[in-house]
């Protein structure tokens, strides 16, 4: 059980382009996910957390207006990074949690602005 | 000081070793402890989740909580190379919620070598 499925695990833009990046929980419905990044050889740094039906909240430091997070079902929330440049590329990584549950993570996305 | 420290290595050993991974953390308010296992360029799997001090056994892995003294350690036990990847120590205050907030330590490199 417990699983978090992510979309795409891939993804290269040009630079000022938009991406949206999915998350989804398969086996279970999460009124929280949360949205993290990993820069290479760091560790997982938490971003934001999205709330089902209600706004998201960002760590301190991390533009709202440059990462969009929709949370529009139980099973979805979604990461858009708005017009994207080079220091954006990062491993994406999304994660929710069943109940009390530990976290479960998707296997991540990419990105690469060029 | 940093909330968690872990020494990121990398750590090499033969196959068949026992290994062991270590955390240390200066919030005392930190109840609940997970290990998780990255493979490059993927999502962090959950290997152990504990929350009380003492041992927990999984097969090969073991984890241990020192609440008292504020470390975390895991144990492999006969390594395999398919064991080779970055170990991370998470933890948090809560389970669960909104405001379920794990923070990471850096991440341990490990390598066993056939």
């Amino acid at each position: 059980g417990a699983v978090v499925s992510q979309h795409p695990s891939r993804v290269i833009c040009k630079s000022g382009t938009s991406v949206k990046i999915e998350c989804r929980s398969l086996d279970f419905q999460a009124t929280t996910m949360f949205w993290y990044r990993q820069f290479p050889k760091q560790s997982l740094m938490l971003m934001a957390t999205s709330n089902e039906g209600s706004k998201a909240t960002y760590e301190q430091g991390v533009e709202k207006d440059k990462f969009l997070i929709n949370h529009a079902s139980l099973t979805l929330s979604t990461l858009t990074v708005t017009s994207a440049h080079p220091e954006d590329s990062s491993f994406y990584i999304c994660s929710a949690s069943e109940s009390d549950s530990p976290l479960h993570f998707g296997n991540g996305t990419r990105l690469t602005v060029t | 000081q940093k909330e968690v420290e872990q020494d990121p290595g990398p750590l090499s050993v033969p196959e068949g070793a026992i290994v062991s991974l270590n955390c240390t953390y200066s919030n005392s308010a930190f109840q609940y402890f997970m290990w998780y296992r990255q493979y490059s360029r993927k999502g962090p799997e959950l290997l152990m989740y504990t929350y009380s001090s003492g041992n927990k056994e999984d097969g090969r892995f073991t984890a241990q909580v020192d609440k008292s003294s504020k470390y975390i350690s895991l144990f492999i036990r006969d390594s395999q190379p398919s064991d080779s990847a970055t170990y991370l120590c998470a933890m948090s205050q809560i389970s669960g919620g909104s405001n379920y907030k794990l923070t990471f330590g850096k991440g341990t490199l490990l390598t066993v070598n056939p």
